[in-house]
């Protein structure tokens, strides 16, 4: 089973929409917990970044941590076509000899049709 | 503008060849990372360094080498060894003590 598990899709949804992204994990010592977004052929881009549980707003994505479920949610709202791309999920424990590593999600790919 | 630079962008290799790949960052970050992405694959890390002259294997690092003789630089050399190179390289930095990495553009690599 791997660490980290995320819904490859693809998903498909039309434009306004709200998109729920989601990842499960086994690891209980992660503690930060990342989105990336990727367009084709591009590096990954730093969406959001949460510390722990709770959840996290940044204009239409809303990020949320649940630890005592081990998941954690990327919500899109008002979806546009130029949110479609790859969506990465990663986490990270707190140090140790693991201390920088970030295990990723192997991403879902999201459409946004006009 | 602050950033990670890697290059060239698309790179095509005989089988049987070293062959390296840049990266360099002007961001001041002390950590810096190589991760390799196949299709339908999240990244999966190679190398990674927190300082200057010290880096440690990652998950996948046989047939790979690196060197971190500066900080804004972080080469990879992806030599002989490796089974199947072909693959888009990434490569990343972030600050001291943080967790959220920042990733360059990418380098796609195709062995013949």
């Amino acid at each position: 089973q791997k660490e980290v598990e995320q819904d490859p899709g693809p998903l498909s949804v039309p434009e306004g929409a709200i998109v729920s992204l989601n990842c499960t994990y086994s690891n209980s010592a992660f503690q930060y917990f990342m989105w990336y977004r990727q367009y084709s052929r591009k590096g990954p881009e730093l969406l959001m970044y949460t510390y722990s549980s709770g959840n996290k707003e940044d204009g239409r994505f809303t990020a949320q941590v649940d630890k005592s479920s081990k998941y954690i949610s990327l919500f899109i709202r008002d979806s546009q076509p130029s949110d479609s791309a790859t969506y990465l999920c990663a986490m990270s424990d707190a140090g140790g000899t693991s201390y920088g590593k970030l295990t990723f999600g192997q991403g879902t790919i999201l459409t946004v049709h006009p | 503008d602050g950033g990670i630079t890697q290059s060239p962008k698309y790179l095509f290799r005989k089988e049987g060849q070293n062959v390296t790949l840049s990266c360099e960052q002007n961001l001041n970050h002390d950590a810096m990372y190589w991760y390799r992405q196949d299709p339908g694959q999240g990244l999966r890390l190679i190398y990674y360094s927190q300082i200057v002259n010290d880096f440690q294997k990652g998950d996948i690092a046989e047939g790979y080498s690196v060197s971190r003789e500066k900080k804004e630089s972080f080469p990879l050399t992806v030599t002989s060894a490796q089974k199947n190179p072909t693959a888009f390289y990434l490569c990343a930095s972030s600050p001291r003590w943080a967790y959220e990495q920042y990733f360059g553009p990418g380098t796609r690599l195709t062995v013949t």
